[in-house]
């Protein structure tokens, strides 16, 4: 089946350094990603969506100078996250729609715990 | 408005048990989802609602689409080990997802 990968699957950074966090689409072409944000025994919250070629659009509330988004390709989106601070830390997963699996088939990622220290 | 609410928070049951979950909101919606989510993975999508009264299963898993359209809720029978995990209901918002809070599932052996 589809998969949605994302690396790496874990890291952790020190305050005020930058993190990417890669997406792939690894058997099927996504022209949207989807970046969601997950704090601890919270639900997911949709950051922004990340279209091929063009510029992201994000949710009301997130900066998208800090969440920095690149789709430059049909399976890989990246979500860099500036500057970080503790307050950034989270789990967080991206998504994609799967074709051939009906309005509602989004593969999601297996997710990236980031830790700020 | 766009809210969604589950209950229970938590449940810790008994290896065997059935387990009943709810979601609600205040608002209509034409689409209910349910997905569970594995410590440290991403969702995985259960079951897939798309009209008022509409009862589905997966396996061991049932969910009903509410007649009023307000709510939801997903059933698993004879519980095991690999249960456990986060269940969240989702409606679908364009082509992303609104989620619940969830109901944290913990099964003992």
């Amino acid at each position: 089946g589809a998969v949605v990968s994302q690396h790496p699957s874990w890291v952790i950074c020190k305050s005020g350094t930058s993190v990417k966090i890669e997406c792939r689409s690894l058997d099927f072409q996504a022209t949207t990603m989807f970046w969601y944000r997950q704090f601890p025994k919270q639900s997911l919250m949709l950051m922004a969506t990340s279209n091929e070629g063009s510029k992201a659009t994000y949710e009301q509330g997130v900066e998208k100078d800090k969440f920095l988004i690149n789709h430059a390709s049909l399976t890989l989106s990246t979500l860099t996250v500036t500057s970080a601070h503790p307050e950034d830390s989270s789990f967080y997963i991206c998504s994609a729609r799967t074709p051939g699996q009906g309005n509602y088939g989004y593969t999601f990622g297996s997710g990236t715990r980031l830790t700020v220290v | 408005g766009q809210q969604l609410n589950q209950s229970p928070q938590s449940m810790f049951i008994q290896e065997g048990e059935d387990v009943s979950m709810n979601c609600t909101s205040s608002s209509i919606f034409n689409t209910w989802l349910w997905y569970k989510q594995d410590p440290g993975e991403g969702p995985v999508l259960l079951i897939a609602l798309y009209k008022a009264g509409e009862l589905t299963s997966n396996g061991r898993l049932t969910a009903q689409f509410g007649i009023t359209r307000k709510d939801s809720f997903l059933n698993i029978s004879a519980s095991i080990p690999s249960d456990v995990g986060i269940y969240f209901c989702a409606r679908a918002r364009g082509q992303n997802f609104v989620f619940g809070p969830g109901t944290r599932l913990s099964v003992l052996p």
